[in-house]
């Protein structure tokens, strides 16, 4: 059974970093699109993060380089980096595999974590 | 970016009655890839439906989607209490890929 399990989130002030971790069993994160979605409290979805197999990573604008996707492939393990965290990325953060029918187009998500919250708060 | 808006915000229906969720895109989504999610309370999104109008595996004939162009449905036939939730759709067609803000279904 595919599982995806996220640690790492936690309360955090204005400014400080947090690493997001994705641990992936019976689906290797290097074979697969890899993405970070994340839902404000009460509020929808929206994309942060993605990581193709083939190593490209792709950000939402709102990132402004201040977050890095990676993977490890020894630990099957997808990571999101986050720095100069605001109030505003308070969320609960999705890992997600991405899929998509033949091999054009973007992607939808067929298999999810159950969240990790980041609370950035002072 | 392609700007999905759902309808009705929340919807609320008695068990065995039929629901329809619209979402309908600021432009055409290409090749109708319009993907519809279910979301119950503290749990993350399932798929239900992918490329407009297939079912994701596990998912009951009970739902379904159609539509093409800027609008979409998705019916849920002979609704039952545990299909109260929030139901999303997505785009997939264009870069940003995006979400509707969500229907709310109230068994």
């Amino acid at each position: 059974e595919v599982q995806l399990v996220e640690s790492g989130g936690g309360l955090i002030q204005p400014g400080g970093s947090l690493r997001l971790s994705c641990a992936v069993s019976e689906l290797s994160v290097s074979s697969n699109n890899m993405w970070w979605l994340r839902q404000a409290p009460g509020k929808g979805l929206e994309w942060v993060s993605d990581i193709y197999s083939a190593g490209d990573a792709y950000y939402a604008d709102f990132v402004e380089g201040r977050f890095i996707i990676s993977r490890d492939n020894s630990q099957n393990t997808l990571y999101l980096q986050m720095n100069s965290l605001r109030v505003e990325d308070t969320a609960v953060y999705y890992c997600a595999r991405g899929t998509r029918t033949g091999h054009s187009g973007w992607f939808y998500f067929d298999y999810w974590g159950q969240g990790a919250l980041v609370t950035v708060s002072s | 970016e392609i700007v999905l808006t759902q309808s009705p915000g929340t919807l609320s229906l008695s068990p065995g009655e039929r629901a329809t969720l619209s979402c309908r895109a600021s432009q055409t989504v290409s090749s109708n890839r319009l993907a519809w999610y279910q979301q119950k309370p503290g749990q993350a999104p399932r798929l239900l439906i992918y490329d407009t109008s297939n079912r994701a595996s596990g998912i009951p004939d009970s739902f379904s989607g159609t539509g093409s162009g800027t609008d979409f449905t998705l019916i849920i036939g002979r609704l039952e209490p545990e299909d109260s939730a929030v139901y999303y759709c997505q785009q997939y067609g264009s870069s940003p890929i995006t979400f509707g803000q969500g229907t709310r279904l109230e068994i």
